[in-house]
């Protein structure tokens, strides 16, 4: 059974400063890995997806690598700013084109 | 991209009645369709694949005789919780998947509070 963890699961940074998000699943044979943002009490929007013969994808100021055979991936945010608070997840597509979400990270930027 | 939309955003109602919730493709078919529901600070947790024209696909645990998903068209799939209580009082979210790209796209959500 796929498990996705995601490290740390909160995070506060200033505003400017550049952050990492760690995701590590259990199970390397994915199709694809997304990254979410989730605001409180609202839907899913998807940053970037990274099919699995690919190591990078970048929107932007956000940055998501994959190393499949190792199980991780990471998000890169830049400059963070207020209106990225929020919380971050990420998900691995596996047979049955089925979804399976880490526990996700709060991220908040303070001023 | 390729939106997806929930109705209703939110609804309140009494234990022992049913609520129905749809999910809709705007600009796409989508022949699977996927519900989750979410806890307060906690991740999505998929409960069922919704295939057009066929039965769903429940994930071990969830009972298809309490969350009934019927998947009518390529456009719409709906979930209907059946005499609802207050634990069932959830966040759920749906999702379409755009097979040119194999990807799925999620809907805003449904609150729904159980009294």
């Amino acid at each position: 059974k796929q498990e996705v963890t995601q490290i740390p699961a909160a995070l506060s940074v200033p505003e400017g400063e550049n952050l990492v998000l760690n995701c590590s699943f259990t199970d390397s044979a994915i199709y694809n890995l997304q990254w979410f943002r989730q605001d409180p009490g609202k839907g899913l929007t998807s940053l970037l997806l990274i099919q699995s013969s690919q190591r990078e994808q970048t929107s932007g100021r956000l940055n998501a690598s994959l190393d499949k055979s190792s199980g991780r991936s990471t998000l890169y945010i830049a400059a963070s700013q207020p209106g990225d608070s929020a919380t971050y997840l990420c998900a691995v597509t596996g047979g049955g084109n089925k979804l399976t979400f880490g526990t996700g990270t709060q991220l908040k930027v303070e001023l | 991209g390729a939106v997806v939309s929930q109705h209703p955003s939110w609804v309140i109602c009494k234990s022992g009645t049913s609520v129905k919730i749809e999910c809709r493709s705007l600009d796409f078919q989508a022949t699977t369709m996927f519900w989750y529901r979410q806890f307060p600070k906690q991740s999505l947790m998929l409960m069922a694949t919704s295939n057009e024209g066929s039965k769903a696909t429940y994930e071990q645990g969830v009972e298809k005789d309490k969350f009934l998903i019927n998947h009518a068209s390529l456009t719409l799939s709906t979930l209907t919780v059946t005499s609802a209580h207050p634990e069932d009082s959830s966040f759920y979210i749906c999702s379409a998947r755009e097979e040119r790209y194999n990807e799925q796209f999620f809907g805003p959500g449904t609150r729904l509070t159980v009294l």
